[in-house]
């Protein structure tokens, strides 16, 4: 199956700090999207972005299907934006629905 | 619309017991999964359905029935619970068009099997 691996595994910033989170995939895909998961647990969309480029406050995300990557961007990090990130895709053969996640990014944002 | 909704937020059970988590969702989303979130694993596959009546495996199957007799419901049955299958289980909703997927997570269950 389609492998998904997410970089770096632990981030830690200082609030206003600017980041940038990375996806590899390792083939076509046309479903991909970014989740952060708060320290409740709740999983919360944050884009829908199979290919090209968008934006929504300071959160930005990037996906360029034909290298196989994806970034999310977060500029001047608040300490909400603590949790960890997810990136899910599906795979391009026929069940774009199923969703394969990588291991997802820790990240630490301290005041 | 309440979205996706799962009970209960919190279960213990001993192990051989067996319990449903129940899902539903009020979207008319036609595709329906379940996925297990483990420390360090991310979450992973374990049963779809891409409308009523129709179920499919996913990654991690073994332990787990599903069913979809209704369009909203989607319960996820542990037959005899094991300690393995301690987890958090999150059920996820979409409309199948392939062209746009996006999909929606409930707000989980938290399961001990001691």
């Amino acid at each position: 199956g389609i492998q998904v691996e997410q970089s770096p595994p632990d981030l830690i910033l200082q609030e206003g700090a600017n980041s940038t989170l990375r996806c590899n995939f390792s083939d076509s895909v046309n479903n991909l999207q970014w989740f952060h998961q708060n320290p409740w647990g709740q999983l919360i969309n944050l884009f829908y972005i199979p290919s090209g480029t968008k934006q929504n406050g300071r959160l930005s995300a990037t996906t360029v299907a034909t290298e196989r990557y994806s970034l999310l961007y977060i500029s001047s990090s608040q300490t909400t934006d603590s949790g960890v990130y997810f990136c899910a895709v599906g795979d391009s053969g026929g069940s774009n629905y199923k969703l394969t996640f990588g291991k997802g990014t820790l990240l630490t944002v301290n005041p | 619309n309440a979205g996706v909704t799962q009970t209960p937020k919190f279960q213990v059970l001993k192990t051989g017991q067996s319990m449903t988590l129940q899902c539903a969702q009020d979207m008319n989303h036609e595709y329906m999964s379940w996925y297990r979130q483990d420390p360090g694993m991310g979450l992973r596959l374990i049963h779809y359905s891409v409308g009523a009546g129709i179920t499919d495996q996913g990654e991690v199957p073994n332990g787990y029935n599903v069913s979809r007799s209704t369009t909203e419901d989607f319960p996820l049955r542990l037959l005899s619970a094991a300690p393995s299958q301690t987890s958090v289980y999150f059920c996820a909703s979409s409309y199948l068009p392939r062209a746009y997927n996006e999909q929606f997570f409930g707000p989980g269950t938290r399961l001990t099997v001691l």
